[in-house]
């Protein structure tokens, strides 16, 4: 399975931007890029995925490069809420052609988000 | 609430004990997936069903059993257990379709102490 690498930590002041990145090299072209990340005590949370094109949903902004090696994730204005793990993630596929969720989880970025 | 539901919480058993984790799904997913998280480790992908047929067993010693009896229930049999199988042990559902990256739904995890 293709790997992430995540910076172990990051800060952010509430109320300002936050760019989570994400590496991936080893990308394969049918490789999806996921991103979930995990509050204290609870199972890991969907934020946002993309394949090529840059993606923007209720809850973030994911920024994919042209030649997809890397990722960035954007919270465009963190909350304290929004102090979680967060993980970059690629979604493979099986020799099916499905992918029955295999995700391969890093150990992730820990977001510390400043009142 | 995401729509996975999995029980207990918590639960405390001994070496020689016989217990099962529960996880129920209300998303009308056909893909279920239990996962497990130790301390300070990245989640680890256990077993995989697709309608009801496991996919995916990712050596996972056979003190742990799953059991699928249909696409909204999954069971997690556990027997003889080892205080290193301590952890917190998610359960995680999705829609797949042939080439598709869907997102999993996870529940908020059974933690599990070995004594």
């Amino acid at each position: 399975d293709a790997k992430t690498t995540q910076p172990n930590s990051m800060e952010s002041n509430e109320e300002e931007p936050v760019h989570l990145p994400c590496n991936h090299s080893t990308i394969s072209g049918t490789d999806y890029i996921h991103w979930y990340r995990q509050l204290p005590s609870q199972g890991p949370e969907y934020v946002i995925h993309g394949l090529t094109s840059n993606v923007n949903n209720r809850m973030a902004s994911l920024a994919i490069a042209e030649d997809r090696k890397s990722s960035t994730l954007i919270l465009h204005r963190a909350t304290l809420r929004d102090a979680a793990v967060y993980y970059c993630i690629l979604r493979g596929h099986n020799a099916g052609g499905t992918s029955y969720g295999k995700l391969t989880f890093g150990q992730g970025t820990i977001l510390t988000v400043h009142p | 609430e995401t729509g996975v539901t999995q029980t207990p919480r918590h639960l405390v058993m001994g070496m020689t004990n016989k217990k099962s984790l529960k996880c129920e799904q209300h998303l009308g997913h056909n893909a279920m997936y239990w996962y497990k998280q130790s301390a300070k480790k990245p989640l680890e992908l256990m077993f995989v069903y697709s309608l009801e047929e496991r996919v995916e067993n990712n050596s996972v010693p056979s003190r742990f059993s799953p059991e699928c009896p249909n696409s909204s229930h999954l069971f997690l049999h556990l027997h003889t257990l080892q205080p290193e199988d301590s952890a917190l042990y998610l359960c995680a559902s999705s829609q797949e379709f042939p080439g598709s990256g869907e997102k999993l739904f996870f529940g908020s995890g059974t933690q599990l102490s070995v004594l």
